[in-house]
């Protein structure tokens, strides 16, 4: 157990639509990390956000936002969905700013279906 | 875009045998990592080895890095059944590339035990 959080497991979902990822990070870890796994694209990183602030952006989506709450949490939203936004999609937590001292500690994911 | 690359792609083998995957890079580094994900479930992280470090252990892996070739590799010794899973590395840039702070994987390798 990596202790980071991610609900829901599972999402199915039909086109055009909106769905919010959640994600609870590890205990004391104040970055946060967004990333999409596909079977074509791989292990996409999408946003990084520290102690509420966004820090860097990767491969998301202007359909895509995410935000960090005061309490850390953060949640990931994905609006008009698409058939190709079908993916697992992980969170990931680190005590520090960057992944230069250390690991990443990933959720088991949220993995979305879009019909 | 994909900083590392895995080689190879797939990769099977017989129990007790050793199993070895290679990562190329393209930019300058930080340091680099191997995860490794079991199917549909989160990555775990296995090792870290930093820029200035050429090798490091940890139980029966042995990470390799050669920062003039812009490689490294992963070796898994008498392998088990129970090492069956995805190993992907991934690196932080340094100056001159990547996202600070945020980790890019390649697409991973494979690998299958045998019992």
């Amino acid at each position: 157990d990596s202790g980071v959080t991610q609900t829901p497991k599972h999402l199915i979902t039909a086109t055009g639509q909106r769905v919010t990822l959640r994600c609870s990070p590890r205990s004391g870890d104040l970055s946060v990390y967004w990333y999409q796994q596909s079977l074509d694209q791989g292990l996409q990183f999408l946003i990084h956000y520290y102690n509420g602030e966004e820090r860097a952006k990767g491969n998301i989506l202007e359909r895509f936002s995410a935000q960090q709450f005061p309490d850390l949490h953060s949640e990931l939203n994905l609006s008009s969905l698409e058939l190709g936004d079908s993916a697992l999609y992980f969170c990931a937590s680190s005590v520090v700013l960057g992944g230069a001292s250390g690991e990443l500690f990933f959720g088991e994911g949220s993995r979305l279906t879009v019909l | 875009s994909q900083q590392g690359e895995e080689d190879p792609q797939a990769l099977s083998i017989q129990e007790g045998e050793n199993a070895t995957m290679n990562c190329s890079y393209k930019t300058s580094i930080n340091n680099l990592q191997w995860y490794r994900q079991n199917s549909g479930r989160g990555l775990v992280h296995l090792i870290l080895i930093r820029s200035n470090e050429r090798e490091k252990h940890s139980g029966r892996l042995r990470v390799t890095l050669d920062t003039s070739k812009k490689s490294s590799s992963l070796l898994i010794t008498a392998s088990r059944a129970a090492d069956t899973a995805s190993y992907f590395c991934a690196t932080e840039g340094g100056l001159g590339g990547g996202s600070q702070g945020n980790l890019i994987f390649g697409k991973g390798t494979k690998l299958s035990v045998k019992p």
